[in-house]
């Protein structure tokens, strides 16, 4: 059975302090990771998607990589606003997309 | 606004009685899925369409939930006989064929059964 894990459960950072996440994941056939950033009472924001072992994408302050067991969101120098829900998910060959639980991200000023 | 778009936002109901939910994806998304989340937890996976084809439901999915998508165009979910247990956020999500693209939500339905 498809599986994704995220770890930290959730993470407290000050303004400005770098950290990354981790989404690790089994998947009978790995078709797409995605991440997405999800607001208290809001649908999941897309950020990215990666497709194959060592891409890497960038957006602002954030920066996803792709291994095949896992993959990491980079925060770089993350401001109050980044925080949030991250989640990751990956698209398996059943054509659905499997989640895992998320991190919950704050930032402190 | 072009995006996925779910109506009604807020739905509180007694138990027992019957729910449904509107989906309408972005125009020109061919699939359209529904998913179910809890507090704490990531979106479960309940359905998903491919045009009008209803094409893998979760094991998950009592026989009390049910979907359809006519004309491939916006979708319902329905539940009936509400149960505390279905208390949750519905989200509805689209996205377009071929390989694998990323999925766009809506903001979700939140559901509270009394």
């Amino acid at each position: 059975e498809d599986q994704v894990t995220q770890s930290p459960e959730a993470l407290r950072l000050q303004e400005g302090e770098s950290s990354s996440l981790n989404c690790s994941y089994t998947v009978s056939g790995l078709r797409g990771l995605f991440w997405y950033r999800q607001d208290p009472g809001k649908g999941p924001e897309f950020l990215f998607t990666l497709y194959s072992a060592g891409e890497e994408k960038e957006k602002e302050r954030l920066k996803a990589t792709l291994t095949k067991k896992e993959s990491f969101l980079h925060i770089t120098a993350p401001k109050p606003e980044d925080s949030a829900t991250y989640l990751c998910a990956v698209h398996n060959y059943g054509q659905n997309f499997v989640f895992g639980p998320g991190t919950r991200l704050s930032v402190l000023p | 606004d072009t995006g996925v778009s779910q109506d009604p936002r807020h739905k509180i109901t007694k138990r027992g009685q019957n729910v449904t939910f509107r989906c309408d994806p972005i125009s020109e998304h061919n699939r359209l899925y529904w998913y179910r989340q809890t507090l704490g937890q990531g979106p479960e996976f309940l359905t998903y369409f491919q045009n009008e084809a209803q094409l893998e439901k979760s094991r998950l999915l009592s026989d009390r939930f049910s979907a359809e998508r006519p004309k491939g165009s916006f979708s319902t979910l329905e539940i009936q006989r509400t149960e505390q247990g279905d208390s949750a956020m519905y989200l509805c999500a689209s996205s377009l064929q071929g390989g694998s693209t990323e999925a766009f939500f809506g903001q979700g339905t939140r559901l509270t059964v009394v």
